[in-house]
C-alpha cells in the first residue's frame, strides 16, 4: 500500500490560496491521487481525483509533478466554510479499499 | 444524485446491548459497501468490505463476530454491533460503490453516508 504523508494541520486566513502537499513516495503506476474533505460528524466528501499533471474542477486544483511522489490541493480563495480536514488518498489499482492516512486539519480565520 | 443515508444518525445504548445501523444508497445500486469507524481527531479506520449477497471480508483485528454486517441486498447493508462496551463508542460511517459509474472523474468511485455516532454507556 502507498503510504501518504501530509501535514496535521494549517491555517489560513478567508481569501486566501490554500496548498496541501501530500507525499506518496511508493505510488504505483497505475494508482491514482484521490483527496477527500471531511466537515466534523460527516461522511468524507470526494474533491477531485488526478493521475498525473493538472487537474482542475470547480472547488479545487490538483497538481501532480511528473516523478507521482508527491500531490498538492489547491483551494482558491478559501472561506470559512473551507474549514475541515483534507485527507490525500491513492486508490489502489486493483482494490476498492480506501485507505484513509491522518489528514489535514484546516482552520480558516476571519 | 448518489445518495447515502445512514439510521440511526446517533444512538445511545446499554453496555451489553446489540445496535442495528442502517446504511441505504438512495439513488443507485450499490456493488460494494463500506465501513469505517472514526475515533475522536482521528482518521477513518477501514473495518469491512461488503458485497451484496457474499460473506463480508474483514480488516485485520476487526472481530468478525462482533461487528455482524450483512448486505442483503444491492441497496442496503447492516452493521450490528452486538454486545456492544463502552470501547465501541465511535462515529461509524459507510460508504457505497456504484454498480455503474456514477461520475465519470473518479476512480474507485466511493458515496460516503453522514455517520452514526454511536455511544455506549
Amino acid at each position: 500500500l502507498a503510504k501518504t504523508t501530509q501535514p496535521i494541520s494549517m491555517d489560513s486566513y478567508e481569501g486566501q490560496e490554500v496548498n496541501i502537499t501530500c507525499s506518496h513516495n511508493n505510488i504505483a503506476t497505475n494508482d491514482y491521487i484521490t483527496w477527500y474533505q471531511q466537515f466534523p460528524s460527516q461522511g468524507p466528501r470526494f474533491i477531485i481525483q488526478g493521475y498525473k499533471t493538472k487537474v482542475t474542477n470547480e472547488v479545487a486544483s490538483l497538481f501532480i509533478p511528473a516523478d507521482r511522489k508527491s500531490s498538492t490541493l489547491s483551494l482558491p480563495r478559501v472561506s470559512l466554510s473551507d474549514t475541515a480536514v483534507y485527507y490525500c488518498l491513492v486508490a489502489l489499482y486493483n482494490t476498492d479499499k480506501l485507505i484513509f492516512g491522518t489528514g489535514t486539519r484546516l482552520q480558516v480565520f476571519p | 444524485g448518489a445518495v447515502v443515508s445512514q439510521h440511526p444518525s446517533r444512538v445511545i445504548c446499554k453496555s451489553g446491548t446489540s445496535v442495528k445501523i442502517e446504511c441505504r444508497s438512495l439513488d443507485f445500486q450499490a456493488t460494494t459497501m463500506f465501513w469505517y469507524r472514526q475515533f475522536p481527531k482521528k482518521s477513518l479506520m477501514l473495518m469491512a468490505t461488503s458485497n451484496e449477497g457474499s460473506k463480508a471480508t474483514y480488516e485485520q483485528g476487526v472481530e468478525k463476530d462482533k461487528f455482524l454486517i450483512n448486505h442483503a441486498s444491492l441497496t442496503l447493508s447492516t452493521l450490528t454491533v452486538t454486545s456492544a462496551h463502552p470501547e465501541d463508542s465511535s462515529f461509524y460511517i459507510c460508504s457505497a460503490r456504484p454498480r455503474q459509474v456514477l461520475s465519470g472523474n473518479n476512480y474507485n468511485e466511493q458515496f460516503f453516508g453522514p455517520g452514526t455516532r454511536l455511544t455506549v454507556l
